[in-house]
C-alpha cells in the first residue's frame, strides 16, 4: 500500500525567505513521486515529478526537491518565497508498473506568504 | 492544446437527485481519472477509465459510475446524492506511456 504524510497543514513565511513544505511517503514498491500546486478555486498544476532519474528534481516557479529513498522524504523547497506562492500544495506518489498513474495524495499544505 | 476541460464548472443538486460531470482530455491522452477532493483535504481516487472501461476504483461507493467514450471523454455519474458528496471533482488524463496527469479546472458540487 502507499501513503502519502504532508507535516504541517499550515506554513507560513515572509516574502524572500526560504520555503520548505515536508512529505514523506509510504511505499512497498518504488515510487513515482510528484508535488501539485492548487491556486483557489482552480484545479491541479504539476510543479515537478521524481521517476527515477535524478534525486534533486527542479520545477517550475523556483521550486525543487530532492529524494531521499534513507529518509522516505521527497520535501519541496524555494530559496526564495514571492507573494504569488501563496497556495495549496499537495504531495502525491504512484505506482512505476501497474498503478495506472493511480495518484494517492496528501492532505496538502497550505502555504501564506506575507510581506 | 485546450488541455483537460470540465464541464459544467459550479453545479447545485438537491439531496437524492442524480448528477453527471463531463470531461474532455487533452490531446494525446487516452486514460481519465477521477478524484473527490471535499474542502480542506487532498483529492481521493474514484476510479480510472481506459478504452471505455473501468479499469481501477477507489473506495467509493456503487452509487459514483462511469463512462468513457470513443473519443476518450468520460462522464462521472453520482446517484442519490448525499450532503455529504458536496465536493470539487476532478478530472486527470494521462496515457500509459506518461509518468504524470493532467487535470481539469474541476466541477464544485454543492448538495443541498
Amino acid at each position: 500500500a502507499q501513503s502519502v504524510t504532508q507535516l504541517g497543514s499550515h506554513v507560513s513565511v515572509s516574502e524572500g525567505a526560504l520555503v520548505l513544505l515536508r512529505c514523506n511517503y509510504s511505499s512497498s514498491v518504488p515510487p513515482y513521486l510528484f508535488w501539485y500546486v492548487q491556486y483557489p478555486n482552480q484545479g491541479l498544476q504539476l510543479l515537478l515529478k521524481y521517476t527515477s532519474a535524478a534525486t534533486l528534481v527542479k520545477g517550475i516557479n523556483g521550486f525543487e526537491a530532492e529524494f531521499k529513498k534513507s529518509e522516505t522524504s521527497f520535501h519541496l523547497t524555494k530559496p526564495s518565497a514571492h507573494m504569488s506562492d501563496a497556495a495549496e500544495y499537495f504531495c502525491a506518489v504512484s505506482r512505476r508498473s501497474g498503478g495506472y498513474n493511480k495518484l494517492i495524495f496528501g492532505a496538502g499544505t497550505r502555504l501564506a506568504v506575507h510581506p | 492544446d485546450a488541455g483537460v476541460t470540465q464541464s459544467p464548472t459550479h453545479l447545485i443538486k438537491t439531496r437524492g437527485q442524480q448528477v453527471t460531470l463531463r470531461c474532455s482530455p487533452k490531446s494525446g491522452h487516452d486514460t481519465v481519472s477521477w478524484y473527490q477532493q471535499a474542502l480542506g483535504q487532498g483529492p481521493q481516487f474514484i476510479f480510472q477509465y481506459y478504452e471505455e472501461e473501468e479499469r481501477q476504483r477507489g473506495n467509493f461507493p456503487d452509487r459514483f459510475s462511469g463512462h468513457q467514450f470513443p473519443n476518450y471523454s468520460s462522464e462521472l455519474n453520482v446517484n442519490a446524492l448525499l450532503l455529504g458528496d458536496s465536493a470539487l471533482y476532478l478530472c486527470a488524463s494521462s496515457s500509459d506511456s506518461i509518468t504524470e496527469a493532467f487535470f481539469g479546472q474541476g466541477t464544485r458540487l454543492t448538495v443541498v
